[in-house]
């Protein structure tokens, strides 16, 4: 089934630009959705439909899916961003919904 | 929208449980609802779904033969009957529902989850 690879970490200053990607092979053939997960809580959608922000969810946040990498930006990173990021797929082929492993933002 | 779980607790290595969510909020039949777990300090993992139009049921390889979803449309609930557990199953239990009735939309609600404690 569909494996998607994410960096374990990524760590930015504040008022910078944070990129999260999320690989594997083809996956711009596929719908990429983003949640955000903050220490003990329930994970919350930041992205859906690759580049769609659900209500709510500030414009800084901005996802892109093209070829082997879907993306999700953060611009101008607050405090409040730093949490685990998961990308999401269906896998068709398995019927399977899909995670990638996480990323932890952290803001320096 | 409110998805609350229950059921969870410390259950024996090859024992069964059973967990419930309660729904609220919306029409429940209109959407495809689904479990995704966590275990300790562990990424997200999808385990299985139900459609609400035809309750078509969808596992992950995991739990495939061991987990049974099943909803209740008259009492908005969904239920996770889980049985030949074992350690790897320990973690929370997340009930979520998905943006609408297809498998393939995002997750666009999640309850506060449940935790399972498969232990001796």
């Amino acid at each position: 089934s569909f494996v998607l690879t994410q960096p374990p970490s990524v760590s930015v200053a504040p008022g910078e630009t944070a990129t999260i990607t999320c690989g594997a092979n083809n996956i711009g053939s596929e719908t990429v959705h983003w949640y955000q997960q903050k220490p003990g809580q329930a994970p919350v959608p930041v992205i859906f439909y690759d580049n769609d922000r659900p209500s709510g969810i500030p414009e800084r946040f901005s996802g892109s899916n093209s070829g082997n990498m879907a993306s999700l930006s953060i611009t101008r990173v607050e405090a409040g961003d730093e949490a685990d990021y998961y990308c999401q797929v269906w896998d068709t082929n398995s019927e399977q919904r899909v995670f990638g492993g996480g990323t932890k933002l952290t803001v320096l | 929208v409110q998805l609350v779980e229950s059921g969870g607790g410390l259950v024996k290595p090859g024992g069964s449980l059973r967990l419930s969510c309660a729904a609220s909020g919306f029409t429940f039949t209109s959407y495809t609802l689904t479990w995704v777990r966590q275990a300790p300090g562990k990424g997200l993992e999808w385990v299985s779904s139900i459609r609400g139009s035809t309750t078509s049921l969808y596992n992950a390889d995991s739990v495939r033969g061991r987990f049974t979803l099943s909803r209740d449309n008259a009492k908005n609930s969904l239920y996770l009957q889980m049985n030949s557990l074992g350690a790897e199953d320990t973690a929370v239990y997340y009930c979520a529902r998905v943006r609408g009735d297809d498998y393939n939309h995002p997750i666009d609600y999640w309850g506060q989850g449940t935790l399972v404690t498969v232990s001796s």
